[in-house]
């Protein structure tokens, strides 16, 4: 069965720095592997997704994320946050043969500091 | 091209009720999935649905349910309701079960269980 773990739960971040968000996941074949965003009372919003291929993968509002087999890890990153990106911010994973179903991790929430 | 629509967006309903939650998908998307999010637990995957047929499902009691119908729209039961089913409940449309397809989730339904 898959398993995601995000580490960390709250980040603080000051607006222009720049933000990385850890993701961990457990899963026999090769995942698929998902970033969304979700702001106060809305749904979540697809960031990037990865399935195969260049390792690095660009999304949407600048944000871009790793893919590393060797650690299972699937960290986001932003060079420079912007006060708009306090949201909370879940990875997930999914698999192959099981459709659309998505494994969430727990979240992470992140504060923007002006 | 609207997104997702989800109805009620609140509800308050008292223990041992049951309630019907409903779902609209993009125009020409074919599969429903549903989540729940609480504070405890965060995201957890209720069902799947593509063509009026439940293709997956999670880890939850039969007072749980779900239907498709033939326009794609899906509705959610929740039977006998009990304090803990209080939480955010998502859904999301996607074309088709790959889980390459982008899933748009919808802004949710918010059922508070007195």
């Amino acid at each position: 069965a898959q398993s995601v773990t995000q580490p960390d739960i709250h980040i603080t971040v000051s607006e222009g720095a720049s933000l990385e968000l850890r993701c961990n996941y457990s899963y026999g074949a090769t995942p698929y592997l998902f970033w969304y965003v979700q702001s106060p009372g809305q749904g979540l919003q697809l960031l990037l997704k990865y399935f195969s291929g260049d390792t690095l993968v660009q999304g949407i509002k600048g944000f871009e994320a790793e893919f590393k087999r060797s650690q299972s890890s699937f960290n986001l990153r932003k060079p420079s946050v912007h006060w708009s990106d306090a949201a909370e911010y879940f990875c997930a994973v999914g698999a192959e043969a099981a459709g659309n179903k998505l494994t969430f991790g727990g979240g992470t929430r992140v504060l923007v500091k002006p | 091209k609207a997104g997702v629509t989800q109805t009620p967006r609140y509800l308050i309903k008292t223990r041992g009720q049951q309630v019907t939650l409903s779902c609209s998908p993009i125009s020409g998307h074919r599969s429903v999935s549903w989540y729940q999010q609480t504070p405890g637990q965060g995201l957890q995957f209720l069902f799947e649905y593509f063509s009026e047929t439940q293709r997956n499902k999670g880890n939850f009691p039969g007072r749980f349910s779900g239907r498709q119908f033939s326009n794609s729209r899906s509705e959610m039961n929740v039977s006998t309701l009990e304090l803990g089913d209080s939480a955010l409940y998502l859904c999301a449309s996607s074309r088709t079960t790959a889980p390459q397809e982008t899933q748009y989730f919808g802004p949710g339904t918010r059922l508070l269980v007195l």
